[in-house]
């Protein structure tokens, strides 16, 4: 069954800290991953991932898949209390007609004064 | 260009009662996606629809549960005699393309269901 997993479930940090959210998954027929970002409403596309090794940054959010070992990092630099959200990795996967995509748990990160 | 549209945002409904959640697709998007949302849970596919056709609803209960998306109007996802297990988030997303790689999920709002 093709599933994806995420860790930590949740996470609690200080402004200013650097976090780094896993994302691993066995799938078959991958495509591509996907990283959003969930505040109270609805998720926002963050980052998708095709090739391994090759880093997707904006602004303080960087991320890296690893094909070979099947994971993903979220890393964010100097963390704001804006960063406050649930982190939901996601893959895409090869269908005959369409391409699904199936989402892990999330990451909760709550970021403190 | 609005984003996508669901409605309600907040729905309370009885046990035994009948719920409609709506979805308009972004301007342009002929495919819409259905998603459940539990607490502490990731978003849980349920079905997928083009306009006048169910392409895949393998993620979505045989019974109770409908989804229709007609030529005119809004995307429905109907659940009928609703139990309080059905209490969650409701997402619907709409791209324009069935290839992700090409084009990117876009996400409403959500719909809470509250089943008392």
């Amino acid at each position: 069954e093709d599933k994806v997993v995420q860790s930590p479930l949740s996470l609690v940090v200080h402004e200013g800290d650097t976090v780094t959210l896993n994302c691993s998954y066995e799938v078959t027929n991958f495509r591509s991953l996907l990283w959003y970002k969930q505040e109270k409403k609805a998720p926002t596309f963050l980052f998708m991932l095709t090739s391994s090794g090759i880093e997707k940054k904006s602004g303080r959010l960087s991320s890296i898949l690893d094909k070979k070992e099947l994971f993903s990092i979220l890393n964010i630099t100097a963390t704001q209390t804006g960063d406050s959200a649930i982190y939901l990795c996601a893959v895409e996967l090869i269908k005959t007609s369409y391409d699904k995509v199936i989402f892990g748990p999330g990451t909760s990160l709550s970021v403190i004064p | 260009n609005a984003g996508v549209m669901q409605n309600p945002r907040h729905l309370v409904r009885r046990r035994g009662q009948e719920a409609r959640l709506r979805c308009s697709p972004m301007k342009g998007h002929s495919h819409v996606y259905w998603y459940r949302q539990l607490p502490e849970e990731g978003l849980k596919f349920m079905v997928y629809l083009q306009k006048e056709n169910i392409i895949d609803e393998s993620g979505m209960p045989k019974e109770r549960f409908s989804a229709e998306f007609p030529k005119e109007g809004p995307s429905i996802l109907r659940i009928q005699q609703v139990v309080r297990g059905d209490s969650a988030a409701y997402f619907c997303a709409s791209s324009p393309s069935s290839r992700v790689a090409k084009n990117i999920q876009y996400f409403g709002a959500g719909t809470r269901l509250s089943v008392l």
